[in-house]
Parts: structure tokens; sequence; C-alpha cells
């Protein structure tokens, strides 16, 4: 139990193009989700934290305009990079959690982002 | 200075040695003491937990907190080549899952 998928697992797009990124939870019902990014040999980097129906939470330093986040139902969180820069280019990892799980958040495989 | 610290290796041992990975932190405030293992081009897969200071086994795993030294350490035993991969220490003052502060991992290789 309690997986989390992402979609795309790999995507490659022009500088300047938009790039949304959806993260699923399967088989639970996430009340937060996390959206993460790791740069190579880097550390997971905290970007938002995200609670069905309202506004995300943004880490200082993240462009709130630049990386939307939406978090319309129980199993869905959707990260849209908004006109991509080579900069950009990370992985991209989500996590869920559930109310009650106080001690568990699960991680979804990642979503590689390339921007030519 | 970050709050978490990792040594990033990488660590290269034999198959069946005893690995050592450690963190060190700043924040007091941290409560909770998670270990995750990430496979390359994978997302993190948790580990260990554990809450304030003590041990914890679990199989071929044990995870230790030292709050007074701000300290934290994963052993793994009998270490397997399926065990290469980069190890994560991440921390909250909350609980595993609300925000976590997370090392830059360490890599790890067992060889044959």
């Amino acid at each position: 139990g309690a997986v989390v998928s992402q979609h795309p697992s790999w995507v490659i797009c022009k500088s300047g193009t938009s790039v949304k990124i959806e993260c699923r939870s399967l088989d639970f019902q996430a009340t937060t989700m996390f959206w993460y990014r790791q740069f190579p040999k880097q550390s997971l980097m905290l970007m938002a934290t995200s609670n069905e129906g309202s506004k995300a939470t943004y880490e200082q330093g993240v462009e709130k305009d630049k990386f939307l986040i939406n978090h319309a139902s129980l199993t869905l969180s959707t990260l849209t990079v908004t006109s991509a820069h080579p900069e950009d280019s990370s992985f991209y990892i989500c996590s869920a959690s559930y109310s009650g799980s106080t001690d568990t958040q699960y991680f979804g495989p990642g979503t590689r982002l390339t921007v030519l | 200075q970050k709050e978490v610290e990792q040594d990033p290796g990488p660590l290269s041992v034999p198959e069946g040695a005893i690995v050592s990975l450690n963190c060190t932190y700043s924040n007091s405030a941290f409560q909770y003491f998670m270990w995750y293992r990430q496979y390359s081009r994978k997302g993190p897969e948790l580990l260990m937990y554990t809450y304030s200071s003590g041990n914890k086994e679990d199989g071929r795993f044990t995870a230790q907190v030292d709050k007074s030294s701000k300290y934290i350490s994963l052993f793994i035993r009998d270490s397997q080549p399926s065990d290469s991969a980069t190890y994560l220490c991440a921390m909250s003052p909350t609980g595993g899952g609300n925000k976590l502060t997370f090392g830059t991992g360490t890599q790890l290789k067992v060889e044959l």
C-alpha cells in the first residue's frame, strides 16, 4: 500500500516552454503533498508544501509564479514549471502523507526534467 | 552552515563489511530522525524511523540517535552489493509526515 506515482518520468523541453508534472497517490487520500527538487549529487530540497483545496506554501527562495502547484483533489497534485530554462533542469520528486500518518511520507519515483 | 551535514562519499566497502553512515545537525528542535535509501534516478524509500535518542534495529540495519551530540548513525551489517545506493538522513521537529530537512546523502558502493 501507500504508493505514489509521478508522470512523466522523464521530460525534455525547449527553453521558454511550460511543463506539467503530475503526482498521484494511488491507494490513499493524500491530505498533504510535498514537492522536492534534487540536483545531481545533492540533497532533496523542499520547494513547497500543498494541502488539498488550499494554496501551496513555498519555501524561501522558490518563485511562486515560476513553479505553480495545484492540489485539486486528495489524490492529485501538479507542479507546472513555467517558462522553463536550462537552470530548471533537475530531478523533481513529490511525496504525500495523509492525516494520521505523522510519521511517514511516501515518495514518488521522480521526474527528470531536461530543458534545452 | 547547513542544518544537516552528511559526508557525500563515495564510500566503497567489500561485501560483508559493516558500514557506518553518519549525520550531524544543528537544529535542536529536530525530534524525528529518518534514513532513506535512494537508488539512482529513483525516489527515496524509508529504511529507518526513530524518535528522540536511542537505538533501533531492523534486520541488518541499526539506527542510532544521540541528541546530546546532535549526531545520528546508520549501521549496515553484512553489507551486500544490493545495498549500493545513496543513503539520505532526514529530520523533522514534528514527524516524518511533515516538512523534512535532508542531508546531502552518502553514496555507498558494496563491491564483490
